[in-house]
């Protein structure tokens, strides 16, 4: 059964790096066939997916346009888990994180989400 | 880049009826398509992929169809735990795309 448990700090200051980590059992991040994906869902945003790392040849990421420049996805084999962070957060990233995955075209498993509040 | 348009925004529907909720796209996405539930406080949760294919353990009254630009996720008899967001995804081509959603409300 696959499983996927996020970690990571509810609250993030303004200006300051936002980093939440999705652990993964019952299935490999090293499978070609597979991406792991990271989303938030806000009131004023909907869900809207944020971006992935898959592997390769090496390890390859894509990223939303908008938040493209301020984002890192980083997978850790050793671990079996892979990364989001996020730079210069604002108010505006204030949303409840979802790591996924996504396989076949459609994202079968997901992560209990984690809330983010950026403030001071 | 393909937009996914659902409609309605919001659906009101009573315990035991039918629900039926539009997703079309903005150009072919073939089955490419996908469903998904999302209940408040909870993950997202896949009901259709392939357009019509049901994921696993999901209820039987839940149903997809369509194919190209216009697909329908369908709820036979609507029950309380189905007051939700729905949300269509097309994997067709990239960039992949989500609709806006739908909202299940219970009347």
């Amino acid at each position: 059964q696959v499983q996927l448990q996020q970690s990571g700090p509810g609250l993030v200051k303004p200006s300051q790096t936002l980093s939440l980590t999705c652990a993964i059992s019952g299935d490999s991040i090293s499978r070609n066939d597979t991406a792991w994906s990271w989303f938030r869902q806000s009131p004023s945003r909907g869900l809207e997916w944020l971006g992935w790392t898959y592997s390769g040849s090496t390890y390859y990421n894509d990223y939303v346009v908008s938040v493209k420049s301020r984002m890192t996805i980083k997978p850790d084999t050793s671990k079996k888990q892979f990364s989001l962070q996020l730079n210069s957060v604002t108010p505006e990233d204030t949303a409840i994180y979802y790591c996924a995955r996504a396989r076949g075209g459609n994202f079968a498993y997901w992560g209990q989400g984690t809330l983010v509040t950026v403030s001071s | 880049e393909i937009v996914l348009t659902q409609s309605p925004a919001t659906l009101s529907v009573s315990p035991g009826e039918r629900a039926t909720l539009s997703c079309r796209a903005s150009q072919s996405v073939s089955r490419n398509l996908a469903w998904y539930q999302h209940r408040p406080g909870q993950a997202p949760r896949l009901v259709i992929y392939d357009a019509s294919t049901r994921a696993t353990g999901i209820p039987a009254r839940f149903s997809g169809s369509g194919s190209g630009t216009e697909f329908t996720l369908t709820i036979s008899s609507l029950q309380s735990e189905d007051l939700a967001v729905y949300y269509c995804q097309q994997s067709n081509a990239w960039p992949w795309a989500f609709g806006q959603g739908t909202k299940v409300e219970i009347k």
